[in-house]
């Protein structure tokens, strides 16, 4: 079983619509978790940061982690062409201490969100 | 401030043929990352360093070597290219949290 787990989708929307990306993962030491956005042909940059449980809302996005479920999510309301991108979830133990800032990776969501 | 920084931007080897893949960084960050991305796979951690003179294996490390002489140089180097080294490249950095810088990568093909 993989420590991340992320269906690669891919998922085409249409404009203006509610995205859900989820990840699921089974190390329960995880604390923190990412979102990170890749455009086609370019490098990821963060996108949403959260630590434990809860939500974190930023503009159109909303990140979710249900650590009980071990369970992440990123939302993002009125999906506009310009998102369409590759979504990869991310996750660590501890804000860069002993893992050295290392994250484990899911594989990715394509999504693409259509005029 | 150009960020991390990757050169060259695509290549093609032959197998057996070796190479070094360039990154530098320009804002003092001491931690830096190498991972591999192939099509459905995320990225995979090849070697990483927590500072100059630094450096340990990641998750897939087997072909590859690195060196980080200075802070803002982390070169990755290929040996005997084989074609499951064919992949998108990409190095980042970070000041030691988990938010990574990532460069623009390097595709490369081995043949």
């Amino acid at each position: 079983q993989k420590e991340v787990e992320q269906d690669p989708g891919p998922l085409s929307v249409p404009e203006g619509a509610i995205v859900s990306l989820n990840c699921t993962y089974s190390n329960s030491a995880f604390q923190y978790f990412m979102w990170y956005r890749q455009y086609s042909r370019k490098g990821p940059e963060l996108l949403m940061y959260t630590y434990s449980s809860g939500n974190k809302e930023d503009g159109r996005f909303t990140a979710q982690v249900d650590k009980s479920s071990k369970y992440i999510s990123l939302f993002i309301r009125d999906s506009q062409p310009s998102d369409s991108a590759t979504y990869l979830c991310a996750m660590s133990a501890d804000a860069g201490g002993t893992s050295y800032g290392k994250l484990t990776f899911g594989q990715g969501t394509i999504l693409t969100v259509h005029p | 401030n150009a960020g991390v920084t990757q050169t060259p931007k695509f290549r093609i080897l032959k197998i057996g043929q070796s190479m070094t893949l360039q990154c530098t960084q320009d804002m003092n960050h001491n931690y830096m990352y190498w991972y591999r991305q192939d099509p459905g796979m995320g990225l995979k951690l090849i070697y990483y360093s927590v500072g100059a003179g630094i450096t340990d294996k990641g998750e897939v490390p087997n072909g590859y070597n690195v060196s980080r002489s200075t802070t803002e140089d982390f070169p990755l180097r290929l040996e005997l290219a084989a074609p499951s080294q064919t992949s998108v490249y990409f190095c980042a950095s970070s000041y030691g949290g988990n938010h990574q810088y990532f460069g623009p990568g390097t595709r490369l093909t081995v043949t």
